[in-house]
């Protein structure tokens, strides 16, 4: 069974410039997040889809950040337009049914952002 | 509020030394509680979780970790470290979907 993939592995851009990332979990895992680590400081999450809906997006910094998961596949991360402070490890992680809170979610191998 | 908090950045051992990494929390609720590692270039892998029961779970590679309510503590322990164990060490508590995670702890094994 394949991982969660993500997509670039690494990214560097200029500040101003847009940048999107794509994110693939898990076949069947209806529930997506996306968790930015900032600077080796602690990740953090930024939002959870179930299918195609946003459930949670409380941790999007601001917006800049716009966040899709057309079709209740794959999603995408996009920053627009990129600054400074964006740079840091974009993780994405999916997970199967979450009524029960036990389930852990299985995370890809991040997206390293550098904003120069 | 939850919150993770992670002792040492980096923890430094000899092989077949004794592993302690160290992660207390703070949970509004009942915690839910999860070691992940990240070896370099990879995702994030579970090591263990503790949701309910049995306070003291055994998880992959050799690793356990006990759960201290009284101490708000879940520190990861390992008996004899080996050098394939360098990696960096993450303490989380899921709360609401959510993982809240401390800044995580390097782990360096010396011959």
């Amino acid at each position: 069974e394949a991982g969660v993939t993500q997509f670039p592995s690494h990214s560097v851009i200029e500040k101003g410039q847009t940048v999107t990332l794509r994110c693939d979990p898990i076949s069947g895992h209806d529930n997506l997040y996306w968790y930015r680590r900032v600077m080796g400081k602690e990740i953090k999450f930024l939002l959870h889809f179930v299918k195609e809906s946003k459930q949670d997006e409380s941790g999007m910094p601001n917006n800049r950040f716009l966040a899709e998961r057309t079709g209740g596949t794959y999603s995408t991360l996009k920053v627009q337009p990129a600054e400074l402070e964006d740079s840091g490890v974009y993780f994405c992680a999916s997970s199967q049914d979450t009524l029960a809170s036990s389930y852990e979610q299985y995370f890809g191998p991040g997206t390293r952002l550098t904003v120069t | 509020a939850q919150s993770v908090t992670q002792l040492g950045s980096h923890v430094s051992v000899s092989e077949g030394a004794l592993v302690l990494l160290r992660c207390n929390y703070s949970s509004s609720v009942p915690p839910y509680l999860f070691w992940y590692v990240q070896y370099p270039n990879q995702g994030l892998q579970l090591l263990l979780k503790y949701t309910t029961g049995a306070t003291l779970v055994k998880g992959i590679n050799g690793f356990e970790a006990e759960f201290k309510k009284s101490e708000t503590s879940f520190h990861l322990t390992k008996p004899s470290a080996h050098m394939s164990d360098a990696a960096e060490y993450f303490c989380a508590v899921k709360s609401f979907n959510k993982f809240y995670f401390g800044s995580g702890t390097k782990l360096n094994v010396k011959p």
